[in-house]
């Protein structure tokens, strides 16, 4: 079993619509959880962290359900410049874990 | 520039010759890694260093040799590698010990080995 799973897609969405990512993790211990954006031949930046409670960033909303071990990201009024991979990850200490990330176009 | 600096950016290189990836960081971070991204495959981590110690080897193969010699530098040396070796090579760094600290990453190095 991946230690990081993830639906890899290809979402495709016309803009305005609202799509859903959901991320599944094996190690109960892990501690931290991210999501990072990776555009097309770049590296992976952080998008936002993760957090019990659940956060929100402008129309980006991420959840943890660790009872269940899965996170989720949401993105509201999608745009086209939010087309890219989206990578959940797992940390447990300094062990980072990438799942395999998920592909998003948005179409006009 | 996220502070984490990789050279070369690009590198074509034949299974016989050697060469060394480097990543450069100056971020006051303690704890720094080695990714490999192959096409259309998850990014996997090769190593961690923390504290200039290496604390993960996953399964690495030996033709792959990492060096940290400070908290600043990690090296990827190379030597009789494979074409399917041909990856981006990324590299990372984070604060040790630290929860809900993010890792940075450099712009990798795509190497092609033919």
């Amino acid at each position: 079993r991946k230690e990081v799973e993830q639906d890899p897609g290809p979402f495709n969405v016309p803009e305005g619509a609202t799509v859903a990512f959901n991320c599944t993790y094996s190690n109960s211990a892990s501690q931290s959880f991210f999501w990072y954006r990776q555009d097309c031949r770049k590296e992976p930046k952080l998008l936002m962290s993760v957090y019990s409670s659940g956060n929100e960033d402008g129309r980006f909303t991420a959840q943890l359900n660790r009872a269940s071990q899965y996170i989720s990201l949401l993105i509201r009024d999608s745009k086209l410049s939010d087309s890219a991979t989206y990578l959940c990850v797992v940390r447990e200490g300094n062990d980072m874990r990438f799942g395999a990330g998920t592909r998003l176009t948005v179409k006009p | 520039e996220t502070g984490v600096t990789q050279t070369p950016r690009h590198l074509v290189m034949g299974m016989t010759n050697k060469k060394s990836l480097k990543c450069e960081q100056h971020l006051g971070h303690n704890a720094m890694y080695w990714y490999k991204q192959s096409a259309k495959k998850p990014l996997e981590l090769m190593f961690v260093y923390n504290f200039k110690e290496q604390t993960e080897n996953n399964s690495v193969p030996s033709r792959f040799s990492p060096e940290c010699p400070n908290s600043s530098h990690l090296f990827l040396h190379l030597h009789t590698l494979q074409p399917e070796d041909s990856a981006l090579y990324l590299c990372a760094s984070s604060p040790f010990g630290t929860e809900n600290t993010e890792a940075f990453f450099g712009q990798g190095t795509r190497l092609t080995v033919v």
